[in-house]
């Protein structure tokens, strides 16, 4: 089983509209996790971290199911520079609490 | 702020040829990191480098080689390059007390033919 599962998409949203999207983690034992966000053809960038309690910044809600494993992303009132893809991440307790990469959702946010 | 930098941004090399990726950061991080991506996949940590003068091996060090003889550098070397190794690389780096928030540069895509 891959350390950090993520369904690729594309995920084709109206502007506007609201888009969910969830990823589930292998590994009980991991501790910390985030949302990153990759442009087409750009270096990732940390959007934000996801804490137990669940966290908002802004247009986006973080939250975090440690029961299920998994991890989501909620970004509402869609806009079109929001296209890209949100890659979820986690630390994994193997190799000196290495980062853990999903292949990411791709969000195409559409006028 | 130039952040991390990397050179050069695109490479063509053939089958067997050596070559060097070199990443500078100016932000004083203790950690570095060199990453592969590919298509498909999500980034893959190759080796990484928690101060200078030391590395480790991530996920997948085979065919790779690194150096970090000053803290704002960390070398990536090929000494054989193989088609396999076609892929664009990402250099991160952190500071010491929060790891887990990196800061990626821009990406070298190298083909190997």
């Amino acid at each position: 089983r891959k350390e950090v599962e993520q369904d690729p998409g594309p995920f084709n949203v109206p502007e506007g509209a609201t888009v969910a999207f969830n990823c589930t983690y292998s590994n009980s034992a991991s501790q910390s996790f985030f949302w990153y966000r990759q442009d087409c053809r750009k270096e990732p960038k940390l959007l934000m971290s996801v804490y137990s309690s669940g966290n908002e910044d802004g247009r986006f809600t973080a939250q975090l199911n440690r029961a299920s494993q998994y991890i989501s992303l909620l970004i509402r009132d869609s806009k079109l520079s929001d296209s890209a893809t949100y890659l979820c991440v986690v630390n994994s307790p193997y190799g000196n609490n290495r980062l853990a990469f999903g292949k990411g959702n791709q969000v195409v946010v559409i006028p | 702020n130039a952040g991390v930098t990397q050179t050069p941004k695109f490479r063509v090399l053939k089958t067997g040829q050596s070559m060097t990726l070199l990443c500078a950061q100016d932000m004083n991080h203790e950690y570095m990191y060199w990453y592969r991506q590919d298509p498909g996949m999500g980034l893959r940590l190759i080796h990484y480098s928690v101060g200078e003068g030391t590395t480790a091996k991530g996920e997948v060090p085979d065919g790779y080689n690194v150096s970090r003889l000053k803290k704002q550098n960390f070398l990536l070397g090929l000494e054989s390059a193989a088609p396999s190794q076609t892929s664009v690389y990402f250099c991160a780096s952190s500071l010491r007390q929060s790891k887990n928030i990196q800061y990626f540069g821009a990406g070298t895509r190298l083909s190997v033919l």
